[in-house]
Parts: C-alpha cells; sequence; structure tokens
C-alpha cells in the first residue's frame, strides 16, 4: 500500500501529557498538511509544510502543537499539555500536484 | 459567515436517482474547490475537482462551479447504497496551500 499512513491509528492520553503522531507522505509528494476533525465537522487546517519548510500554521493553533517535517520526507504533531478539548481526528495529507490525499487519522482521546 | 457553508442535511434519495450536493463560499479569491467523499469513521477520499465555470464530469459524478455566485455542486447520476457517506466541500485560495472545508453533507441513498 502506497498511500498516507499515520501512526498511532488511536492515542489515549491524560489531561496534561505530551502526544506526538507521526504521518508519512506518499513518497513522490512534497507537500504535507495536518487537519484536525471533529464529529459532525469538516476537517480543520492546522499546518503545512512543502518539502522541510512549514509554509502556513494556523492562527488557531495554539503554541501548545508543534509540527515538524526534517527530512522533508515523515512529519510528527506534537500536543504539549493536552487538554480535552485537544480530543479529535487528527488527519495527515499529501500532495504533489492538484489534489490532497488524506491517510486513515489518528484518534486522539485526552480524559 | 461560514466561510464554506453546506446544508447538513441529511439528504435521501432513493435508490437510481440523482443526488445533489451544495455548497456555497465566501471568499471571491477562491481559486479551486474540491468534493472529498467520508465514510462513517473513515477519512475523507477525493471525488473530484473543479478549477473553470461550468460543469466537469467523472463517471456518475458531475461538479458544477459558478464563481459569479460562489457556487459548487455535486451531482451523482445512478445514486447506489454504497454512496451514502458525507460529502464535504473544500475551497483553496492559493494554488498548493490549506483547504477550506464545510461541514459536510449527510447522503442516505436508500434501496
Amino acid at each position: 500500500d502506497t498511500g498516507v499512513s499515520q501512526d498511532p491509528r488511536h492515542k489515549i492520553t491524560k489531561r496534561g501529557q505530551n502526544v506526538t503522531f507521526r504521518c508519512d507522505p506518499i513518497s513522490e509528494h512534497n507537500r504535507l498538511y495536518w487537519y484536525r476533525q471533529t464529529l459532525g465537522q469538516g476537517p480543520e487546517f492546522l499546518t503545512y509544510f512543502q518539502n522541510e519548510a512549514q509554509l502556513e500554521k494556523s492562527r488557531l493553533l495554539s503554541d501548545r502543537f508543534s509540527a515538524e517535517r526534517p527530512k522533508g520526507s515523515f512529519s510528527t504533531l506534537e500536543i504539549q499539555r493536552t487538554e480535552q478539548g485537544d480530543s479529535a481526528m487528527y488527519l495527515c495529507a499529501s500532495s504533489l500536484e492538484v489534489g490532497q490525499f488524506f491517510g486513515p487519522g489518528t484518534r486522539l482521546t485526552v480524559l | 459567515q461560514k466561510e464554506v457553508e453546506q446544508n447538513s442535511g441529511p439528504l435521501s434519495v432513493p435508490e437510481g436517482a440523482i443526488a445533489s450536493l451544495n455548497c456555497t463560499y465566501s471568499d471571491r479569491g477562491s481559486q479551486s474547490f474540491f468534493w472529498y467523499r467520508q465514510y462513517s469513521g473513515k477519512s475523507p477520499e477525493l471525488i473530484m475537482f473543479i478549477y473553470s465555470n461550468g460543469d466537469k464530469e467523472d463517471g456518475r459524478f458531475t461538479a458544477q462551479l459558478n464563481k459569479a455566485s460562489q457556487y459548487v455542486s455535486l451531482l451523482i447520476r445512478d445514486s447506489q447504497p454504497s454512496d451514502s457517506a458525507t460529502y464535504l466541500c473544500a475551497v483553496r485560495g492559493t494554488s498548493y496551500g490549506k483547504l477550506t472545508f464545510g461541514q459536510g453533507t449527510i447522503l442516505t441513498v436508500h434501496p
């Protein structure tokens, strides 16, 4: 399978803990996006990389969130001091040209 | 006013009928428009995209764009029960930037 992969698929954590998610894009795709989706809503943009450069970050993204794509391949999204409001599906997408192709997502539950 | 608005539905159509899904957007600078399908518990799957005013057809799907009215629609011909899903409209301003999604329309195709 050469699609976007994400790890872990599910994460349960206690409030205040740090979590890190990983995304491996489709191999030749140079653009990588992170979104967050809550029940009944469409995905909400978090941040976007072209190769290793972080080109855009949502104004809604607090400083507890940080993302990296150190070698222009896989990316990590870290959430520090998690809050219950961070519970959501975290989606990664990659793109070479027009379309963005989503991975299966990481479902985060903060207790 | 939300940037991208969709009727959340649910929209219910009989098998074999045409399903019509609508979307309006607020940013006149938007350049490209996307339709995604999302099955329950799964990630969004790209159906098609459109740039120019008019219609674009791909199999049973037709996307329609009217930039003057800031309106995008998706028609699904010969609807099948397997088309039952949430349909997400997304809009992009710059060539390779973020997608802004609507909240999605739930479609149910009943036999």
